[in-house]
Formats: C-alpha cells, structure tokens, sequence
C-alpha cells in the first residue's frame, strides 16, 4: 500500500533492552522525521533526515540513535531503553513543509 | 516562552456550533502555517496549510494568519461529532522544513 507505515504498532520492552522501530514510506519523500509526543509535551522532534546518509539531532535526540541507508527507510533504535521512552512514537515524511505522518508506535518500558 | 502557544482545552460545543482554534508564536522567521487534526490513537493528519498571511478556506474550515499579531486561527463552521479530534497547529520558516507544534486542542462536538 501507498503511503508510510510504521512496525511495530504497539511494543512492550524491559529497561536496558535495546528496541529498533521501523518507518517505511512509499512517496520517496526526501525528508523523514521521527516524532515522540507525551501528555503535557506534545509533539517533540527526535531525529530528522534531509535524504538517504544525511541525519541531524532534533529537540530530544538523548538515548536514541538513527540511520537512513535508504530514501524510504529511516529506523529509530533505543540502544538501552529507560522508562522514560515510554510514548507514543510518530515517524513523517516530506517533500516540503507539509508532513505526513505514520500511524504510529505505542511503546512501553517496564 | 515556548515558540509556539496552544490553548489545550478541552473545548466542548454543541453540534453545529462555529468553532474557534488558535495558536500564537514567537518567531517572526515563522512563514509557512499548517493545522493538523488528530483523532483519538491515530498520527495527525493534515488539514490546513497556509503560507504567509491571509485567509485560505476548505469546505468547512477556515484557516486565519495574522503575521503581526504573530496570531493563526483555524475556525470549523457547522461543526459535526466527526469533527471530535486533537487539533495541532504547526509552523515553519527554515530551509530544512522541520515543523514547531503547538501542544493541540483537545476539541469535542456534542449531538
């Protein structure tokens, strides 16, 4: 199907455990940006991409790690999950300033 | 002060009331507007994009910027229960198109 997807939807982990979740788009948009978003916090910016090897950190980045080899795959890895990872996690992609965004991951570390 | 402020509610009309959204910011670089809508466990999904100042109307909704007042608003006419969702707004004035958000308006329509 068209569009972008994220795997897994919903994932529960253990503190210290390393987590990778998978963004995958199918518009072969330039950009791609990985999103958190907490009550009270909203929508923060974790990681972005401007196109395939090309990454830069966003307004939380700590404890998180990425790669983009390919233009329409950018994993989000948690190298040694803590509690408070525990969100929602948006992965979006762009060609412009309009964002589209996946349906999201709910994470849970224990 | 945070760059972007959202009021986040929650906001409850009657079916059919005309709804007011808004946002205000910081940031004069701020150029390009959007208005995400989001339902309840599901990612945004764009409503709404306007650039620079002015009116831009869909259907329903009205998108609003206000430049000097540093002001957007997003209006719904005849709202519906459908219409019951998050609303985020959203901006951005940078070369890499990364978006600032507002922290959403948690928005209910009652039948």
């Amino acid at each position: 199907d068209a569009g972008i997807t994220q795997s897994p939807r919903y994932k529960i982990t253990e503190t210290g455990r390393q987590v990778t979740l998978m963004c995958h788009q199918t518009w072969s948009h330039s950009y791609m940006f990985w999103y958190r978003q907490d009550l009270g916090h909203g929508l923060r910016l974790i990681y972005y991409s401007a196109a395939a090897d090309i990454t830069d950190k966003g307004e939380v980045p700590d404890g998180y790690v990425v790669s983009r080899s390919k233009t329409e795959n950018f994993p989000l890895t948690l190298e040694s999950a803590t509690r408070s990872q525990t969100s929602v996690y948006f992965c979006a992609s762009s060609e412009a300033y309009e964002q589209f965004f996946g349906p999201g991951t709910r994470l849970t570390v224990l | 002060q945070k760059e972007v402020e959202q009021d986040p509610g929650p906001l409850s009309v009657p079916e059919g009331a005309i709804v007011s959204l808004n946002c205000t910011y910081s940031n004069s670089a701020f150029q390009y507007f959007m208005w995400y809508r989001q339902y309840s466990r599901k990612g945004p999904e764009l409503l709404m994009y306007t650039y620079s100042s002015g009116n831009k109307e869909d259907g329903r909704f009205t998108a609003q910027v206000d430049k000097s007042s540093k002001y957007i608003s997003l209006f719904i006419r005849d709202s519906q229960p459908s219409d019951s969702a998050t609303y985020l707004c959203a901006m951005s004035g940078g070369s890499n198109y990364k978006l600032t958000f507002g922290k959403g308006t948690l928005l209910t329509v009652n039948p």
